[in-house]
C-alpha cells in the first residue's frame, strides 16, 4: 500500500514570487507520480508526472517537480507564480507494478497567489 | 475539457434515498475509476471497471455499488443515503487498467439533507 502526505495545506504567496508544494511518499515498490490541479469548481487535471527516466519533470505552465528516490520526494515548484495559479494541488502516487490500478492522493495543497 | 462527461453536475437528496450518478469515459478509454472527494477524507478510490468487469476496489461501502455498460459509461449507485455520503463524486477515465495517466471528469456535487 501507499500513502502521500503533502505537508502544507494551505500556501500563500505573492505574485511573482517563488513557491514549492511538498510531497513525500511511501510505498514498498516501485512508484509512479503525479501532480494533479483542481481549479474552483472544476475537475483535476493531471500537471506533470513522474514513470522514469528523468527525475525532474516539468509541465507546459512552468511547474516542474523532482523525484527523490532517497528522501522519497516528489516536491512541485515555480520560479515565478501568476495570479492564474490560485488552486488546489494535488500530490498521487501509484504503483508501478502490475495488478496495481488507482491512485492515492494527497490531502491537496491549497495555492493562494496575492496581488 | 478533458472529454470524461459526468452527469448531473449537483443532485440534492434527502437520507435514506437513493441516486445513480453517470460517467461518460473519453472516446476510447476502456477503463473507468471512481472517487469521492470529502473535506476529512480527501480524494479517495472507489472502484474501478475495465471493460466492463470490476478491476480493483478500493474504499468503496456496501451501500454503493457501481457498475460498467457494453457502451463503456458508467453507473455509481448510492443506496440508503447518510449525511456523511455528501461530497463531489469524480469519474476518470484512462486507455487500458494499468496505465499512467487518469483524465478526471468535473464531478458530481452530492449534497444528502
Amino acid at each position: 500500500a501507499q500513502s502521500v502526505t503533502q505537508l502544507d495545506s494551505q500556501v500563500p504567496v505573492f505574485e511573482e514570487a517563488p513557491v514549492e508544494l511538498r510531497c513525500n511518499y511511501s510505498s514498498s515498490v516501485s512508484v509512479y507520480l503525479f501532480w494533479y490541479v483542481q481549479y474552483p469548481n472544476q475537475g483535476l487535471q493531471l500537471l506533470l508526472k513522474y514513470l522514469s527516466g528523468s527525475t525532474l519533470v516539468e509541465s507546459i505552465n512552468g511547474f516542474e517537480a523532482e523525484f527523490n528516490k532517497s528522501q522519497t520526494s516528489f516536491h512541485l515548484r515555480k520560479p515565478s507564480v501568476h495570479i492564474s495559479d490560485t488552486a488546489e494541488y494535488f500530490c498521487a502516487v501509484k504503483s508501478a507494478g502490475a495488478g496495481s490500478y488507482q491512485l492515492t492522493f494527497g490531502k491537496g495543497t491549497k495555492l493562494s497567489v496575492i496581488p | 475539457d478533458s472529454g470524461v462527461t459526468q452527469t448531473p453536475k449537483h443532485l440534492i437528496t434527502a437520507t435514506g434515498q437513493r441516486v445513480t450518478l453517470r460517467c461518460s469515459p473519453r472516446s476510447g478509454d476502456l477503463s473507468v475509476y471512481w472517487y469521492q472527494q470529502s473535506l476529512d477524507q480527501g480524494l479517495q478510490f472507489l472502484i474501478q471497471y475495465y471493460n466492463g468487469e470490476e478491476r480493483a476496489k478500493g474504499n468503496i461501502l456496501e451501500r454503493f455499488s457501481a457498475q460498467q455498460f457494453p457502451d463503456l459509461h458508467s453507473e455509481l449507485n448510492l443506496s440508503s443515503l447518510e449525511l456523511g455520503d455528501s461530497a463531489l463524486y469524480f469519474c476518470a477515465s484512462s486507455p487500458r487498467p494499468v496505465v499512467d495517466t487518469q483524465y478526471f471528469g468535473p464531478g458530481t456535487r452530492l449534497t444528502v439533507l
